[in-house]
């Protein structure tokens, strides 16, 4: 497509159960990032996949948090167990061949609220 | 380590006043710098660019020269409107992708 394309837009989820959030990279893109951006914080970096290679996962803050990326494109970040604190904006982003110099491409979001 | 630290939030000014945004860098090398726009309610957008040492990025009538010298990319605009209100963000890349903490900029009318 023409974008990066997050779904869903908005998921409120009850403590414990488990949450999917799906990311569609722009066709093509080799390299892929989930960001978490809790309320009135910056970007935190999650995990990136670039190609075939190992993902960097430096950046999941618990075991409950893992991400896949099949076929090199659709990524899916799942949350097990969700916890209140785990309330924030999933910000995924994809970047072309041509970056460094020209940036990343960031999907809307989805807010997940676990209450 | 590498690192960007940007002004704090957050900013209120009123339509028509200067808006400028102070950000530094650490980093070795060359960096690439970006400034990041997130209007409510949506995704990061790329505002503008420089790859290199005194390129100046602009877009919609907002600035940023790449100086390296003094390590910054402070974000400029002569006359901010209402519809500038966002959070903006400075970023560099250097291997990876390294983003601020994101200003708030409301601007009243």
């Amino acid at each position: 497509g023409a974008g990066v394309s997050q779904s869903p837009s908005n998921k409120v989820t009850e403590k414990g159960k488990d949450v999917e959030l799906r990311c569609d990279p722009i066709s093509g893109h080799t390299a892929l990032y989930w960001y978490r951006q809790s309320l009135g914080q910056g970007l935190e970096f999650l995990i990136y996949f670039q190609g075939n290679s190992a993902p960097d996962k430096s950046g999941l803050p618990s075991d409950r948090f893992s991400a896949e990326r099949t076929g090199g494109s659709v990524s899916t970040l799942t949350i097990q167990r969700t916890q209140q604190e785990d309330s924030a904006v999933y910000l995924c982003a994809s970047v072309g061949q041509a970056h460094p110099g020209y940036g990343y491409t960031f999907g809307s979001g989805t807010r997940l609220t676990v209450v | 380590g590498d690192s960007v630290t940007q002004m704090e939030g957050p900013v209120t000014l009123s339509e028509e006043a200067f808006l400028t945004i102070n950000c530094t860098y650490t980093a070795t090398g060359y960096p690439s710098l970006f400034w990041y726009v997130q209007y409510p309610g949506e995704g990061l957008q790329l505002l503008l660019k420089a790859t290199k040492a005194d390129d100046k990025g602009s877009n919609k009538g907002f600035e940023a020269t790449y100086r390296k010298e003094t390590t910054s990319f402070h974000l400029e605009k002569g006359s901010v409107q209402v519809s500038d209100s966002a959070v903006y963000f400075c970023a560099f890349y250097n291997n990876d992708m390294r983003f601020g903490a994101g200003t708030r900029l409301t601007v009243k009318p």
